[in-house]
């Protein structure tokens, strides 16, 4: 079955650190992988979309990296604003499949 | 920009009461879904269409029926509600390639008690 997990489940940071966020994922065969920011009662929200040849993507603030051989990819948040509160989705596609596995999420609460 | 609509925001059912929850789409994109989000759990597909006039079986499909409506509105209907549809339901629409990044909606809060 495929499954991607994701880690720490939720963490706290103070306004202006970074963190990292983590994601293992088993899909197979693999086609790309999304991180997706969900706000507290919204939708989720496209971050980043990267496929098996890209090892690092930036949005801003927001760098995804991607090691395929591993399987993991990793989110990475630097100088945090409190607007960066939110819940952070890590999304894979299998190949020839528009379905998509989704983690649970890793909720990231920023403190002044 | 009004992107992907859901009503209605909130609602609160009994155990064998029936509900649709709507969704519409404004980018005129062919591929549409339906989503429930659990604590803990990632979101799980429940039905999604592929384009007008189809739609297909999920992960999750039991006690739910869609209707795609026409291309604009693809809608998800709870004919018996049972405390375990209790959930988040999210509404997406897909842009085609080679973008294929889902948009959602607010999303629907239902409680079935």
């Amino acid at each position: 079955k495929n499954q991607v997990e994701q880690s720490p489940q939720s963490l706290i940071i103070l306004e202006g650190k970074n963190c990292t966020l983590q994601c293992n994922y088993t899909v197979s065969p693999f086609s790309n992988l999304r991180w997706y920011k969900q706000d507290t009662g919204r939708g989720p929200v496209s971050l980043t979309i990267m496929t098996f040849s890209e090892n690092t993507k930036s949005n801003g603030r927001y760098t995804a990296t991607l090691d395929a051989d591993t399987k993991q990819s990793s989110l990475h948040i630097t100088a945090s604003q409190l607007s960066d509160s939110a819940s952070y989705i890590c999304v894979v596609r299998v190949s020839n499949d528009y379905k998509l596995s989704f983690g649970a999420g890793t909720t990231v609460t920023v403190r002044a | 920009n009004a992107g992907v609509t859901q009503t209605p925001k909130f609602q609160v059912l009994k155990t064998g009461q029936s509900m649709t929850l709507q969704c519409a789409q404004d980018m005129n994109h062919n591929s549409m879904y339906w989503y429930r989000q659990d604590p803990g759990m990632g979101l799980r597909l429940i039905y999604y269409s592929a384009s007008e006039g189809t739609t297909d079986k999920g992960e999750v499909p039991n006690g739910y029926n869609v209707s795609r409506l026409n291309k604009r509105e693809f809608s998800l209907r709870l004919e018996s509600a049972a405390p375990s549809q209790t959930s988040v339901y999210f509404c997406a629409s897909r842009a085609p390639p080679p973008l294929n990044i889902q948009y959602f909606g607010a999303g629907t809060r239902l409680s079935v008690l």
